[in-house]
This record gives structure tokens, C-alpha cells and sequence, in this order.
């Protein structure tokens, strides 16, 4: 089956430092892809969605200079948290959509900001 | 605007009985899809099932039955002969057909606990 590799499965960082995350599909070209975010023990809230060559949308309440997410080909996405501050602390999950609208999940990273 | 409720924030089971966890939603779009994930403590998301909503017959995929009655607009998972890997968080979710790229939304979910 399809495959999203998501790198680095796990990040600690200080605080004001800037991390990237990237989401790459392996066998596919995913035309969507979608950036969530989990706190422990709560549902995945859908951050931005990206598509190839465009900007990303933002959901409402998602600071778009705070979480840069840039989609330069059809097979990678990056997420990149700018200064990042301890109420960063999250699970971070990417997930891609193929040409046919099936949609595959990454393993996750999940950041530390001490 | 779409929404997805779970309204049993923790569930527990015997092992090798069935359960049923609750999922309903809300959409203004005719033409969507549900699903269902399991997510261990690792946080990987694992596909279980999916039911478009034009499907007549409810989805099955193994132990996974999804119990889709469209005009109560409820879509439960059961979950037959349960057993102790069972134990996760597992998410509703559901998406738009209408719209090429629809984003998925998920519901809050359910922690299920299978008892030995």
C-alpha cells in the first residue's frame, strides 16, 4: 500500500528556535496534503491544507507566520514551526491525498519545546 | 459546516466480546464519506473502515462492521470478538466527496480498553 514517511518521529528543541517537519509520499503523488495537530488525549485538529505549487489554507485560529508550511512538489510537504515556545509542545501528523482521494497518514513527530 | 460527535470519551469491553462505539455527524453535502481509525499509544493512525455515504450495504472489513443508518446520520463502529490489541483511541471522521481534496475532520474519540 501507499506510504507517507513523516521525519523526524520525534524533536526537543529550545524555546525560540525553529523546527522543520517533513512529510514525503513515497510511491504516489499526493496532490493534497493536510497538517494536523494532537494534543494528548484529544481528537486531531486539521491545521492547513497544502496543495502542490499553491499556498496553503489555513484553518481558523492557526497563525500562518507561526507554522510555515510549504508544499514544493507533488511528493513533499514541509511543516516548519517558527520560534517555538513550549505551548508548541505537540503530536504533529501529516497526511497525503493520491490521485484517486484515498488519504495515507504519516507516523507523527512529536515536538518538545523546553 | 461538517461535524463529527463521539460521545463516549472511554469505553471498556471483556475480551472476546463485541462492542460498539457511538459516532454521528452533521453535513449539509450529499455525497461524503466516513471512516474510521485506530490510533495506539504509538500515535499512528491506522485505517480501519470506510462507508461512502451512497453505499447501500453497511461496510465490513474483518471484526470491523460499521452500522451506517444515514437518516439518524450515525455511523458506529462495532467491533466483533474483541481482543487485548484492541486497546486504543479510535476516531470518527468523515470527508467531502463534493469537493476534489475535501480535508478530513475527525471526531473527539473514544479510548477503548479491552479487558483480559
Amino acid at each position: 500500500g501507499a506510504v507517507v514517511s513523516q521525519h523526524p518521529s520525534r524533536v526537543i528543541c529550545k524555546s525560540g528556535t525553529s523546527v522543520k517537519i517533513e512529510c514525503r509520499s513515497l510511491d504516489f503523488q499526493a496532490t493534497t496534503m493536510f497538517w494536523y495537530r494532537q494534543f494528548p488525549k484529544q481528537s486531531l485538529m486539521l491545521m492547513a491544507t497544502s496543495n502542490e505549487g499553491s499556498k496553503a489554507t489555513y484553518e481558523q485560529g492557526v497563525e500562518k507566520d507561526k507554522f510555515l508550511i510549504n508544499h514544493a512538489s507533488l511528493t513533499l510537504s514541509t511543516l516548519t514551526v517558527t520560534s517555538a515556545h513550549p505551548e508548541d509542545s505537540s503530536f504533529y501528523i501529516c497526511s497525503a491525498s493520491d490521485l484517486r482521494e484515498k488519504l495515507f497518514f504519516g507516523s507523527g513527530t512529536q515536538l518538545s519545546v523546553l | 459546516a461538517q461535524k463529527i460527535t463521539q460521545t463516549q470519551p472511554g469505553m471498556f469491553v471483556q475480551e472476546k466480546e463485541a462492542v460498539t462505539l457511538d459516532c454521528t455527524y452533521d453535513t449539509s453535502d450529499q455525497s461524503y464519506g466516513l471512516f474510521w481509525y485506530k490510533q495506539p499509544s504509538s500515535g499512528e493512525m491506522i485505517f480501519l473502515i470506510y462507508q461512502g455515504s451512497y453505499d447501500e450495504q453497511n461496510a465490513t472489513e474483518g471484526r470491523y462492521s460499521l452500522n451506517f443508518q444515514k437518516a439518524r446520520k450515525s455511523a458506529n463502529l462495532v467491533i466483533s470478538a474483541s481482543q487485548l490489541g484492541d486497546s486504543a483511541m479510535y476516531f470518527c471522521a468523515m470527508r467531502s466527496l463534493y469537493n476534489q481534496g475535501g480535508k478530513l475532520i475527525f471526531g473527539q474519540g473514544t479510548e477503548l480498553s479491552v479487558k483480559p
